[in-house]
């Protein structure tokens, strides 16, 4: 079975503080994981996948296969950064499982 | 381009009634993919289409849930005798998959259900 936690529900950091927004997951294999996040009054879209390895927006996401999180990280949080963010993963399935999601806030 | 779009944006119904829900991918995207969102949950997934037959159809909570997918685009997403408990935001993604990023889902801007 696969399955993604997000811990945290809610998230509040003042603008220009780092933020992290923690994801864990289990999964037996070698699993493909994701960041998806939601804006106000948009459609999910992808913000991030560990594959690509690439930073969006100033985010940035390692894979710890040791610790088997997927957090994801930004030094310098931004007002337009406030957001639903799911992480997310896709094991020998196609499907994504995701997390319960955590709402981040930025703080003027 | 256009992306993923589904209708109706909102749909309430009173319990009993059957209900469908549409999804119109992105051209050219092979995979279709059902979630659904409920108050306080995270996205639960449903059905996953490859072309026209659905290899995946683990998610779905019950019998009364059904779904089809025909010419390989356009996806409807059926649930008959709604109970209060299917209120939730049916969301669909389409996928294409890409050599060297595996595959990317776009997702809808969902379908808001409320069985009263």
């Amino acid at each position: 079975a696969q399955r993604v936690t997000q811990p945290e529900k809610l998230l509040s950091v003042f603008k220009g503080a780092p933020v992290e927004l923690k994801c864990n997951y289990s999964y037996s294999g070698s699993p493909e994981l994701f960041w998806y996040v939601q804006y106000s009054r948009q459609r999910l879209q992808l913000l991030l996948r560990h594959i690509s390895r690439e930073s969006i927006k100033g985010f940035t996401a390692d894979l710890n296969k040791g610790e088997t999180s997927f957090h994801l990280k930004k030094p310098f949080a931004q007002e337009e950064d406030s957001a639903m963010y799911y992480c997310a993963l896709k094991g020998g399935n196609e499907k994504l499982t995701f997390g319960t999601g955590t709402r981040l806030t930025i703080i003027p | 381009g256009a992306g993923v779009s589904q209708s109706p944006s909102n749909k309430v119904t009173e319990k009993g009634k059957d209900v469908e829900l549409r999804c119109d991918p992105i051209s050219g995207h092979t995979a279709l993919y059902w979630y659904r969102q409920s108050l306080g949950q995270g996205l639960e997934f449903l059905i996953y289409f490859q072309g026209n037959s659905a290899p995946d159809k683990s998610g779905l909570p019950s019998d009364r849930f059904s779904a089809e997918r025909t010419g390989g685009s356009v996806s409807t997403l059926t649930i008959q005798r709604t109970q209060q408990e299917d209120s939730a935001v049916y969301l669909c993604a389409s996928s294409f998959r890409t050599l060297h990023l595996g595959e990317t889902q776009y997702f809808g801007p969902g379908t808001r259900l409320l069985v009263l």
